[in-house]
């Protein structure tokens, strides 16, 4: 089963904008947007947003996502120390009936 | 609390079997499609098996059809995978979540001789 595409890694300073993509096709990410999960090293993944780009509670408005066409995005605004970590993406795709992932993007915060 | 805790991993030989479990509470359990997900070693996410909210249609990724089985009881808010003919390729954390929901803090199964 063919995965989404996330870039492996992004840098980018303290207190800057980062903009992490995923990119799928008319059967994932073209069809529903992705969900968003936050995991840091030794830890299990944390969900940041549902498949209707909402936040679940208590996940900071400092993250937000969306989605045009095949390609759904995560920004980060106001980097901190603690948004370092490792982002997966994940649709549902229709002709599979399963859950694919993207192969994460490792952020890091200069 | 909205949770989920997995349980049942260790530490198997290869061609053996293992049975997961997953307790849920606080999302209405009973009227999500759940799934198991697995995280090799630094590696990244892959999801393996679904069910759907009432258990009458299961799917797999290619790899583990035929030899992983999943199910669930709604009336015990849990979700189980057994694991049949194991590979040292199966080593991984093992998590059940309906994905856009809660996870846990997942299950280390590792497959070794």
């Amino acid at each position: 089963q063919a995965g989404l595409t996330q870039p492996p890694s992004v840098s980018k300073d303290l207190r800057q904008t980062a903009t992490l993509t995923c990119t799928g096709n008319s059967n994932n990410v073209g069809h529903q947007g992705p969900v968003w999960l936050q995991q840091h090293q030794g830890h299990p993944p944390k969900l940041l947003s549902y498949r209707n780009n909402d936040r679940p509670s208590g996940i900071s408005e400092r993250f937000s996502a969306s989605r045009s066409g095949n390609t759904a995005s995560l920004t980060i605004t106001g980097l901190q120390p603690e948004d370092e970590a490792d982002y997966y993406c994940s649709a549902w795709d229709s002709s599979l009936n399963a859950w694919v992932f993207g192969g994460g993007t490792k952020l890091t915060v200069l | 609390e909205v949770q989920v805790v997995e349980s049942g991993g260790g530490l198997v030989q290869p061609g053996g079997s293992l049975r997961l479990s997953c307790a849920g509470s606080g999302f209405g359990f009973s009227s999500h499609w759940m799934s198991w997900v697995r995280q090799a070693p630094g590696k990244g996410l892959e999801w393996v098996a679904n069910i759907e909210d009432d258990g009458s249609q299961q799917y797999y990724v290619d790899s583990v059809k035929g030899r992983f089985t999943i199910s669930r009881d709604n009336t015990k808010n849990s979700l189980y995978l057994h694991l049949n003919s194991l590979r040292v390729e199966d080593t991984a954390v093992y998590y059940c979540s309906p994905v856009d929901g809660p996870w846990g803090q997942g299950t280390l199964v590792t497959v070794s001789s």
